[in-house]
């Protein structure tokens, strides 16, 4: 059974600050997949890595995918106040399309 | 992208009554949609998944008779809590299947508070 978790589940950092957020799954998967949600509002996407080694980025928010250590991560440079939000992961199970999401990390970031 | 519709967008009714959220995909079809449910301040849970013109598929735990779901068309799919408890209060939210394994979308959610 796919199990998915973040490290850490809460984060509040300092503006100006860099920090990573972690996302470890148990099992094989061929895709993943991060998002960002609002209090109050459904989840936007963020990334999507596909491939072991896919790196991508957007503003000060950076996306790796380590297949062979079943980890993401999830990095943001120079954290602004726009940037609070909850962040998830979610994990492809290989062979359907169904997506398992980690527990979520809370992210504050302090004026 | 995938444009995706929920109704109603929150939603507070009684213990017992039954409460129907529909989900529509409105630029594209959809023959597979994922229904997730949220408890606050928690991740989201599959709870299950639709196929147009055929019986839902529903994960581990989770009632096929309180949560009866229909997928009658390409467009819609709807979800109805049946006599509806405090505890089944959530965010439950849409995510139809595109076919793409590239993005996936979702339905901005209806909150559901059961009194």
């Amino acid at each position: 059974e796919l199990k998915v978790e973040q490290n850490p589940l809460f984060l509040s950092m300092q503006e100006g600050k860099n920090y990573t957020i972690y996302c470890n799954y148990s099992t094989t998967s061929d895709r993943l997949y991060w998002y960002r949600q609002d209090p109050g509002k459904s989840l936007e996407s963020l990334f999507v890595l596909l491939s072991n080694g896919a790196v991508k980025q957007e503003g000060r928010l950076m996306a790796s995918l380590d297949t062979k250590a079943r980890l993401s991560t999830l990095h943001i440079t120079a954290a602004v106040h726009d940037l609070s939000a909850t962040y998830f992961c979610a994990v492809g199970t290989s062979g359907t399309y169904k997506y398992i999401f980690g527990t979520g990390t809370r992210l504050k970031v302090l004026a | 992208g995938a444009v995706v519709s929920q109704h109603p967008s929150w939603v507070i009714c009684k213990s017992g009554t039954s409460v129907k959220i529909e989900c529509r995909s409105l630029d594209f079809q959809a023959t597979t949609m994922f229904w997730y449910r949220q408890f606050p301040k928690q991740s989201l849970m599959l709870m299950a998944t639709s196929n147009e013109g055929s019986k839902a598929t529903y994960e581990q735990g989770v009632e096929k008779d309180k949560f009866l779901i229909n997928h009658a068309s390409l467009t819609l799919s709807t979800l109805t809590v049946t006599s509806a408890h405090p505890e089944d209060s959530s965010f439950y939210i849409c995510s139809p299947l595109t076919g793409s394994t590239d993005t996936q979308y979702f339905g901005p959610g209806t909150r559901l508070t059961v009194l």
